[in-house]
């Protein structure tokens, strides 16, 4: 069954420090990829998506992620964090036409002062 | 831009009685989700539909229901409210292909006492 796995549920890091989340999906002929962002009290919105072309994805907010077929992983970077960037980080595929995601678990983000 | 909205942001409800989650878009998607975000877990799709009137389970559609009598709307039942329906649940629709972006609605924090 295709899945995805966010492979660190807590990441505490200090503000202006850089920071990866990382992700990785079962191996599929066609996949799109996705990062959502959810803030305290709020819907999911769109960091970024990989759909073909340039495995380097650049997203808003400073973010981006860099797909890696081989290793079968998507992870999500940013060089320099701030205190706005706490939220809760969701991985997510799809993997044929109907455009069902299937999510990782979700990474919590803490950045600290 | 894209608004999903959601009848409410939080309810309490007692077990056993009925209720009804509302879901509307704005931008003529054929696509809507239904979603419950319980920690650790991330977000598990309940039921989603193609069209008016369509409907398929998803991967936890056990004590729920869906109706889409409208284009823009869709609606979430729990038709006896138990304790372990206490969730975030969270609405997204999508356009016609299956690499768009799925927009969310803010959620409805559920508590079935």
């Amino acid at each position: 069954a295709q899945s995805v796995t966010q492979l660190d549920s807590q990441v505490p890091v200090f503000e202006e420090a850089p920071v990866e989340l990382r992700c990785n999906y079962s191996s599929s002929v066609s996949v799109y990829l996705f990062w959502y962002v959810q803030y305290p009290n709020q819907g999911l919105q769109l960091l970024l998506k990989y759909l073909s072309g340039s495995t380097l994805v650049k997203g808003i907010n400073g973010f981006e992620a860099e797909f890696n077929k081989s290793q079968t992983s998507f992870h999500l970077r940013k060089p320099s964090v701030h205190i706005s960037d706490t939220a809760e980080y969701f991985c997510a595929a799809v993997y044929n036409q109907g455009g069902k995601l299937i999510f990782g678990q979700g990474t919590e983000l803490s950045v600290k002062p | 831009d894209v608004k999903v909205t959601q009848s409410s942001r939080y309810l309490v409800k007692r077990t056993g009685e009925k209720v009804f989650l509302e879901c509307v878009q704005d931008m003529d998607h054929e696509n809507m989700f239904w979603y419950r975000q319980d920690p650790g877990l991330g977000l598990r799709l309940i039921y989603f539909s193609y069209d008016v009137k369509m409907k398929e389970k998803g991967d936890i559609p056990e004590g729920y229901s869906v109706s889409r009598e409208k284009k823009e709307r869709f609606s979430l039942i729990l038709e006896s409210a138990s304790t372990n329906q206490t969730s975030m649940y969270l609405c997204a629709s999508i356009g016609p292909t299956a690499y768009n972006e799925q927009f969310f609605g803010p959620g409805t924090r559920l508590t079935v006492l």
